[in-house]
């Protein structure tokens, strides 16, 4: 599976967008961008996934480059519950059962 | 129903001991997978059950051993564990192991070895 490349830590205001990026440069055709989050000693929780076109579901949106090189991760109205690590994962498709987590992103919403 | 149900929630466990932790999911899927977590670091995967055969094993000391009874559950056996290997173990499962399904995650249970 590609390697994926996020910031370490981003702040968000309550209440306005909050934009994640990932960059994943050696993403191949058939791999699928997996985005999950973790809340403070909970299971990771599934957001949203997509191969090469945007993706919009009742949690957030994603936002594929037309190069598949990079991905954002948009959550439109952010409240506190949202503070969590943010994983950004790339994923092949057909075959393959791993999900590798990096290190992720800790989004903090500020009140 | 789209919940992974890991127990116990929390286990403390001498050196000596044989403990087990159970992952129980009613979705149907067909892959299970154990991770475990240490402290402020991303899951680790450890173990991939596919239609109830271990399929991918991350080179894990055998002090741990997976079972699968059964197309909704998963097992993780425990004995003679080191006090480094307390960690949050976290059960996952997915419709099958294609690349385009998403993996549902349990609570996990808190592992503390004394």
């Amino acid at each position: 599976d590609a390697k994926t490349t996020q910031p370490t830590s981003m702040d968000c205001a309550e209440g306005r967008a909050a934009n994640l990026p990932c960059n994943h440069s050696t993403i191949s055709g058939n791999e699928y961008v997996y985005w999950y989050r973790q809340i403070h000693s909970q299971g990771p929780q599934y957001i949203i996934h997509g191969l090469k076109n945007n993706e919009t579901n009742e949690m957030a949106s994603l936002i594929i480059t037309e190069d598949r090189k990079s991905s954002t991760l948009i959550l439109p109205h952010a409240t506190l519950r949202d503070t969590a690590v943010y994983y950004c994962i790339v994923r092949v498709g057909g075959g393959n059962e791993k999900l590798t987590f990096g290190t992720g992103t800790r989004l903090t919403i500020i009140p | 129903d789209t919940e992974v149900t890991q127990t116990p929630k929390h286990l403390v466990m001498g050196m000596t001991n044989k403990k087990s932790l159970k992952c129980e999911q009613h979705m149907g899927h067909r892959a299970m997978y154990w991770y475990k977590q240490k402290a402020k670091k991303p899951p680790e995967l450890m173990f991939v059950y596919s239609y109830e055969k271990l399929s991918i094993n991350e080179s894990v000391p055998s002090r741990f051993s997976p079972e699968c009874p059964n197309s909704s559950l998963l097992n993780l056996h425990l004995h003679a564990l080191q006090p480094e290997d307390s960690a949050l173990y976290l059960c996952a499962s997915s419709q099958d192991r294609l690349g385009n399904t998403e993996a549902f995650f349990g609570q996990g249970t808190r592992l503390t070895v004394v």
